[in-house]
């Protein structure tokens, strides 16, 4: 089992619509949480970060996490064509360590 | 924007030779990494650093090596370059191991 899994995708959204990008961790010591975004050919780049139990919004975005579920998710409301990219979710493990794993990635499409 | 910077962008040399790809950043950051990252597929960490004097092999094997004299630069050397290097090579910089990580633009290597 991966230690940050997520879904490969792709995921097809129409405009206009929330896209719902699904992450999960093994690490139960794990404190926080990071969503990247990667447009093909470029390097990623931070969209959100959380730390506490909850929501999280910053415009069109909302970052949810559930540590007792070790689930963290990211909304995208009125999805734009210009959304459409990889997604990575990234979380600071401290077993083993103090490092950041990153998932493999979502792609997101939307469509215009 | 983050000032981070790689160079070259891209690179194409032939089996056999020595290369050294350059990342430099000028936020003070103590953590530095180099990921390699193929077409569509997932980042994969091969070293990292927490300070000066200070190197860690990353979770893949790698063949290349890293130094960190100065805080501000990271540089990856690989001795002998084969057409299995051929990839995306990503810096990435942190002020802590738990904060947000920055990634530079990229260095594109093809080995001939």
């Amino acid at each position: 089992q991966k230690e940050v899994e997520q879904n490969s995708g792709p995921l097809s959204v129409p405009e206009g619509a929330i896209a719902s990008l699904n992450c999960t961790y093994s690490d139960r010591g794990s404190q926080s949480f990071f969503w990247y975004r990667q447009y093909s050919g470029k390097s990623p780049e931070l969209i959100m970060f959380i730390y506490s139990n909850g929501d999280k919004e910053d415009g069109r975005f909302t970052a949810q996490l559930n540590k007792a579920s070790q689930y963290v998710s990211l909304l995208i409301r009125d999805s734009q064509p210009s959304d459409s990219a990889t997604y990575l979710c990234a979380v600071n493990e401290v077993t083993g360590g103090f490092k950041t794993i990153f998932g493999a990635g979502t792609r997101l499409f939307v469509k215009a | 924007e983050a000032d981070i910077y790689q160079t070259p962008r891209y690179l194409v040399i032939g089996t056999g030779k020595k290369i050294t790809l350059e990342c430099s950043q000028t936020m003070g950051h103590d953590k530095m990494y180099w990921y390699q990252q193929d077409p569509g597929m997932e980042l994969h960490l091969i070293h990292y650093s927490y300070g000066v004097n200070s190197t860690e092999k990353g979770d893949l094997s790698s063949e290349s090596t890293v130094s960190r004299i100065r805080t501000e630069h990271f540089p990856l050397t690989l001795e002998s370059a084969r057409p299995s290097h051929t990839s995306q090579y990503l810096c990435a910089s942190s002020e802590s191991s738990d904060n947000e990580q920055f990634f530079g633009p990229g260095t594109r290597l093809t080995v001939l």
